[in-house]
């Protein structure tokens, strides 16, 4: 399978602790957005990467938020001190530079839950 | 588009009828707008796109209008089938996506 892979799937953490995310993008693909989704809602840019720069940030990232992709390849979220209302689908999506379309091609999620 | 809260604006119809789905964009500058379904559990899956400069375009059983002048943008769907059912978003350009629509489908 060559798209978008997202992990874990689920997480489960207590409030306060940290938690990261792993996406690894589509091969070849120059940019790299994350995104929040809670239920019933759109989801919500934080963030997107074009090769390893961090080209735009969302005011929703909090500094409890940093997002990384040290070799422009796979990208890492991590959350601190995690809050219940971090509770939600984290999406990443990945596109090739040059495309006519925009079109993004998402990863399944990862869920988290904060208890 | 605008956020509806908890509660996504939903739309049912039968098996076989045509479907609208609208949604109202913010940014006139946008330089294409784009339609993803997503079905529960999995992320949004593209289903076509419209560049600024196009009122019109049809693909596969799905027609996108784009009227700039009220900034609103449509879906639809012909012969809705029961796989159809998802929520359906609406992007501009700026990858900011809308509240969506709830689309069921009753056989």
């Amino acid at each position: 399978d060559t798209g978008v892979s997202q992990n874990p799937r689920h997480k489960i953490t207590k409030r306060g602790q940290n938690v990261t995310f792993r996406c690894d993008p589509i091969s070849e693909h120059n940019r790299l957005y994350w995104y929040r989704q809670t239920l019933g809602q759109g989801p919500e840019f934080l963030t997107y990467f074009q090769n390893e720069a961090q080209l735009e940030k969302s005011r929703l990232l909090s500094d409890r938020f940093s997002a990384e992709r040290p070799k422009g390849s796979f990208s890492t979220l991590e959350i601190q001190r995690t809050e219940q209302g971090d509770s939600a689908m984290y999406l990443c999506a990945s596109s090739p530079v040059g495309t006519n379309t925009g079109e993004l091609f998402f990863g399944e999620g990862s869920r988290l839950t904060v208890l | 588009g605008e956020s509806v809260g908890l509660h996504l604006p939903t739309l049912s119809v039968q098996e076989g009828d045509n479907s609208i789905i609208n949604c109202a964009y913010s940014n006139s500058a946008s330089d294409y707008f784009i339609w993803y379904k997503q079905e529960s559990g999995k992320g949004p899956q593209f289903i076509i796109d419209i560049r600024s400069n196009m009122d019109k375009r049809q693909g596969q059983r799905v027609t996108v209008l784009l009227n700039k002048t009220v900034k609103h943008l449509s879906l639809q769907i012909a012969a809705t089938q029961p796989g159809d059912s998802a929520v359906y978003f609406c992007a501009e350009s700026d990858m900011r996506f809308g509240a969506g629509t709830r689309l069921t489908v009753k056989p």
